[in-house]
């Protein structure tokens, strides 16, 4: 089946370093990727995404490029602050039937420090 | 336009009682998707809906059901509760369930003691 794996956290960084949160998948087909944020007591919001090989997903400062030969999709931001900080999701997305199912790796804490 | 809204935000339950959550998606969505979210198992999807009708189920035990009205709105409901339940509930909604882009509630923490 599919599956979604992503670095361990928690990560903690200081404002304005470069962050890289690593992303690789296993799937059957041929999925399309995402990167979701959950901001404390709150649901998930599509940061960005990515539906073939190749593409670059891009938001808010954040970048993932769509990787099939080496089954990746890093989230990289050039120069991180304090409301960055949040939990990150890798997903992927794959139609079964009539229907999307999105299959989510297990979540990295990230926290900026000023 | 109003996001996606689930009530109750929080719930207290005993072991062995039941559950319903409910779910109102964005107006004009007619696919709902449910998602438990617990800090050992991370996000696994329940099931989804679309026009009342459920599409895809995950693998969870039949104490998990869910249904659709017709409004979209959906609801969720776990039987005999055991304290493994214990979990944030999320709800997405889509335009159709085949679009890219799902919505999120900010979903129904449920603690079982």
């Amino acid at each position: 089946g599919n599956s979604v794996t992503q670095m361990e956290g928690p990560v903690t960084l200081s404002e304005e370093a470069f962050l890289t949160i690593n992303c690789t998948y296993t799937a059957t087909g041929y999925p399309s990727l995402f990167w979701y944020v959950q901001y404390p007591g709150e649901g998930l919001q599509l940061l960005l995404k990515a539906t073939k090989a190749d593409d670059k997903g891009s938001n808010k400062g954040f970048e993932a490029t769509y990787r099939k030969e080496t089954t990746s999709f890093h989230l990289e931001k050039g120069s991180v602050q304090v409301s960055d900080s949040a939990v990150y999701f890798c997903a992927l997305s794959e139609r079964l039937g009539s229907a999307r199912q999105l299959t989510f790796g297990s979540g990295t804490q990230l926290t900026v420090l000023p | 336009k109003a996001g996606v809204t689930q009530t109750p935000r929080y719930l207290i339950k005993t072991r062995g009682q039941q559950v319903t959550l409910s779910c109102s998606p964005i107006s004009g969505h007619r696919s709902v998707s449910w998602y438990q979210q617990t800090p050992g198992q991370g996000l696994q999807f329940l099931f989804e809906y679309f026009s009342e009708t459920q599409r895809n189920k995950g693998n969870f035990p039949g104490r998990f059901s869910g249904r659709q009205f017709s409004n979209s709105r959906s609801e969720m409901n776990v039987s005999t509760l055991e304290l493994g339940d214990s979990a944030l509930y999320l709800c997405a909604s889509s335009l159709t369930g085949q679009d890219y882009e799902q919505y999120f509630g900010p979903g129904t923490r449920l603690t079982v003691t």
